[in-house]
């Protein structure tokens, strides 16, 4: 079976914390595909980062980075010195080549205080 | 480059009645997906079109929701006859290819009395 857990509902920080969403996903195919997705207040899905399963390396965009690692079927995402406009709920999500449909976690909402 | 498109944003009708939700893709992605995520619960898929032809409805939850992509362009979802757990957000997303990324556009609520 296809899943992805995202055991943090809501996180609550303070401007300028760090903060580190998690993502635990479970497949049996070999090639997948993981998604983090940003949804603001005003309720649209914005696209952040994609990667295959086949490639392990870490990303880094600005204050965003990712942790990918197959061993622990994890794909966590981190960001660093986070602002108010980082307040959002923020969906991991699974693709299978077998299958193209997303499979979304339950989100995580993250508030940042000022 | 226009996004993904959804029209109407908002909508409201009484059981019983007829919603048809509208979808307009990424110029130049064959691969279209409606998606929903009702209250409290996870974002599921409900199907697939590659181009006009449905590749997967397995998310479809029943018969009175019917998705069309004439032509290959645009997609409607209509909801025939609305029923109170139909309420809930409706996702449209497109792609260039199979496995490629998803772009979502803004949603439709859809809230029936």
């Amino acid at each position: 079976a296809q899943k992805v857990t995202q055991a943090q509902t809501e996180i609550s920080v303070v401007e300028k914390e760090d903060v580190t969403l998690d993502c635990v996903y479970e497949t049996r195919d070999t090639t997948y595909y993981l998604f983090w997705y940003k949804q603001p207040p005003s309720g649209e899905l914005v696209f952040l980062i994609r990667r295959n399963s086949f490639d392990e390396q870490n990303e880094i965009s600005g204050r965003y980075s990712w942790n990918f690692q197959k061993s622990t079927s994890s794909f966590n995402f981190t960001i660093t010195a986070s602002q108010v406009v980082d307040s959002a709920v923020y969906f991991c999500a699974l693709c299978m080549d077998s299958s193209y449909k997303l499979i979304f976690g339950s989100g995580t909402r993250l508030l940042v205080r000022p | 480059e226009a996004g993904v498109t959804q029209f109407p944003s908002h909508s409201v009708i009484e059981k019983g009645q007829t919603v048809t939700l509208r979808c307009d893709p990424i110029s130049g992605h064959d691969n279209l997906y409606w998606y929903r995520r009702v209250m409290g619960k996870e974002i599921k898929f409900l199907l697939h079109f590659v181009k006009e032809s449905k590749q997967d409805e397995s998310g479809m939850p029943n018969n009175r929701f019917l998705a069309e992509r004439t032509g290959g362009t645009y997609s409607t979802l209509k909801v025939q006859p609305a029923e109170l757990e139909d309420s809930g957000v409706y996702f449209c997303a497109s792609s260039p290819g199979l496995g490629r990324t998803q772009y979502f556009g803004p949603g439709t609520r859809l809230l029936v009395l």
